[in-house]
């Protein structure tokens, strides 16, 4: 069965540094989001990304946070300049029509920053 | 702004007994909803989604859902747990036109032999 994948799994970082999460979606999906969970709390949306351009985005996704797809199959998440409160599980997804397809979600990508 | 509810945080059910995982959503016209699965150290899957039509879905790995427009209830069903069952259970509500889910806390099944 196709996967969504996710590297690192865990990835250790200083405040102030910069990091970037990869995600390969599945080949044939044409939508991609990036969500996150802060532990013990809810699975956040922060990104949507259709047709080489960001379609949604939330209130958590600021300036420090980008996304690209540079080659047609990763999809990557940038954090500008890591802060303690980014420390959580970044989960990569990919669907082929949509929302109305469901999501396939990777396994994440625990980001501590230290 | 859509919101979802899963009232209970742990439910512990014996192996072979019924299984009723409750969610409330809000949201004000007919919404996307959805139960994912997520077992350690693993992804989210997906078990089943509603969009329109029968109000009784049926998922992957013998669960099903019902969505009570009323009620505004979404709750997963199962008729005989297994132990392989255990893991957090993720009530999501999508909105028409829109990319973004929204995802309830979670509710984590423990199965007692």
């Amino acid at each position: 069965e196709p996967e969504v994948t996710q590297t690192p799994s865990h990835q250790v970082t200083q405040m102030g540094q910069e990091v970037i999460l990869r995600c390969v979606p599945i080949s044939n999906h044409l939508y991609f989001y990036w969500y996150r969970q802060i532990l013990g709390q809810k699975v956040e949306f922060l990104v949507s990304f259709y047709n080489n351009e960001i379609s949604e985005k939330s209130e958590i996704f600021d300036d420090q946070f980008s996304v690209e797809r540079p080659d047609g199959s990763n999809f990557t998440l940038k954090i500008r300049s890591t802060k303690l409160e980014d420390s959580a599980m970044y989960f990569c997804a990919s669907s082929v029509g949509g929302v109305s397809s469901g999501y396939t979600f990777g396994s994440g990508t625990r980001l501590t920053v230290v | 702004a859509q919101s979802v509810t899963q009232p209970d945080i742990h439910i512990t059910v014996s192996e072979g007994a019924s299984l009723e995982l409750r969610c409330n959503y809000s949201y004000g016209a007919t919404p996307y909803l959805f139960w994912y699965v997520q077992s350690p150290g693993q992804g989210l899957q997906l078990l089943l989604k509603y969009f329109s039509g029968d109000t009784l879905v049926q998922g992957i790995k013998g669960f099903e859902a019902e969505f009570k427009r009323s009620q505004s209830s979404f709750n997963l069903r199962k008729p005989s747990v297994h132990w392989s069952d255990a893991a957090e259970y993720f009530c999501a509500v999508g909105a028409r036109g829109y990319q973004k889910v929204t995802f309830g806390i979670g509710t984590k099944l423990q199965v007692i032999p």
